[in-house]
């Protein structure tokens, strides 16, 4: 396996169900980051995790909650979620930090969410 | 106003035609710049960084206007293969990891 792998890629889902995506990296990177891409809107940073440690939460609601258990993997949790929660959800990886290029995401195939 | 504005288009060319993508962000203290690439129901991949003296990678040359605050991305010689939103991207001075998408301009290249 090879970059950043996203599992499932297709997931549906009631209202009340839990369920969780999945986010590997095989890049030796150090930041994973869980984006959110709904039709016609630009892409929404969700949770940003560097060397496992969550630095960015931008006003997620708490019905997502992130796991980062090591630097290669990332989990989103999904619980009680809405309607309008139905989008793309992408993983991403970059190597992190402050030098240059150090920010350049690598990110998955993306795992298609629909909440009936 | 929105951080990052791009015209959605879809700008539509024939093959071997000339485009230009603008972008305009509205933090000025903004540190770094990049265009990427999005093609039909798949994930965005990085086309190219956005350096202050302008860049050219083949048939792409990006340009950063600080002043003006817009990042510009000309494509030559438009390949059919082109066709794909084109994502214009930017980091805040403050933040090394919350990067600021545009919405996308989208292409089609015609035969």
């Amino acid at each position: 396996e090879t970059g950043v792998t996203q599992t499932p890629r297709h997931l549906v889902m009631g209202m009340t169900n839990k369920k969780s995506l999945k986010c590997e990296q095989h890049l030796g990177h150090n930041a994973m980051y869980w984006y959110k891409q709904s039709a016609k809107k630009p892409l929404e940073l969700m949770f940003v995790y560097n060397f496992k440690e969550q630095t960015e939460n931008n006003s997620v609601p708490s019905r997502f909650s992130p796991e980062c258990p090591n630097s290669s993997h990332l989990f989103l949790h999904l619980h009680t979620l809405q309607p309008e929660d139905s989008a793309l959800y992408l993983c991403a990886s970059s190597q992190g930090g402050s030098i240059s290029g150090a920010n350049v995401l690598t990110f998955g195939a993306g795992s298609r969410l629909t909440v009936l | 106003r929105k951080e990052v504005e791009q015209d959605p288009g879809p700008f539509n060319v024939p093959e071997g035609a000339t485009v230009a993508f603008n972008c305009t962000y509205s933090n000025s203290a903004s540190q770094s710049f990049f265009w990427y690439r999005q093609d039909c129901r798949k994930e965005p991949k990085l086309l190219m960084s956005v350096y202050s003296s302008g860049n050219e990678d083949g048939r792409f040359t990006a340009q950063l206007n600080r002043a003006s605050q817009y990042i510009s991305l000309l494509i030559r010689d438009s390949k059919l293969s082109d066709s794909a939103t084109y994502l214009c991207v930017v980091l805040p001075m403050d933040s090394s990891y919350k990067l600021i998408f545009g919405s996308g301009t989208r292409l089609l290249v015609r035969p």
